[in-house]
């Protein structure tokens, strides 16, 4: 296994746009892990999977964010009517259940023009 | 509310020395500790981890301590070598297995050869 993957690792965008994110998590894991990361800052949560229910969403999630995992597997976040201040690095992790390790993948990054 | 803290945006250390990476917390429900190392164009990787019972965990080169009345932790590297220069993230969560963790800002170490 090749670890966490995510698609596209970067995306330019016009203010208003839809984008969306795919993350392949490591195939024997059940969590799936949503975060953002900004310039300077540290990554924050945005959302979790076990398998594919959406446990937790993070209030930073606004409508405009949706996140699915349809078959337990892979995973899409989706913003709609993107904002400048979306813009920043997506991260997907994973992990086995009550390990207490996430494996990131190299991030999206995100620019909204 | 930066719930954790690292106060260093950077550190440089000569190669061969130790490295001392300092990060506080405020919140008293956290009590599973975690550092990440992220290099460039890379997501984050574990490094080492501590539980709030130990106030101490070392692993290789890499030693990691916990101060809970003054809610402080450190992640030490000796010696330090010049692949150690990354990007390091403190991360807190609460109770071991909840992989919903909140990152520090990170301290960018720099190995001088």
């Amino acid at each position: 296994d090749t670890g966490v993957s995510q698609d596209p690792r970067h995306k330019i965008t016009k203010r208003g746009q839809n984008v969306t994110f795919r993350c392949d998590p490591i195939s024997e894991h059940n969590r799936l892990y949503w975060y953002r990361q900004t310039l300077g800052q540290g990554p924050e949560f945005l959302t979790y999977f076990q398998n594919e229910a959406q446990l937790e969403k993070s209030r930073l999630l606004s409508d405009r964010f949706s996140a699915e995992r349809p078959k337990g597997s892979f995973s899409t976040l989706e913003i709609q009517r993107t904002e400048q201040g979306d813009s920043a690095m997506y991260l997907c992790a994973s992990s086995e259940e009550n390990t207490g390790e996430l494996f990131f993948g190299e991030g999206s990054r995100l620019t909204v023009l | 509310d930066q719930q954790v803290k690292q106060n260093s945006p950077s550190l440089s250390v000569q190669e061969g020395r130790i490295s001392i990476l300092n990060c506080d917390y405020t919140n008293s429900m956290f009590d599973y500790f975690l550092w990440y190392k992220k290099y460039p164009a890379e997501g984050p990787t574990f490094l080492i981890s501590i539980s709030s019972i130990k106030d101490k965990n070392e692993d290789g080169r890499f030693t990691v301590f916990l101060n809970k009345s003054a809610k402080h932790l450190s992640l030490h590297i000796v010696p330090s070598q010049p692949g150690d220069s990354a990007v390091y993230f403190c991360a807190a969560s609460v109770g071991f297995g909840n992989e919903k963790l909140t990152f520090g800002t990170g301290t960018r170490l720099t190995i001088i050869p």
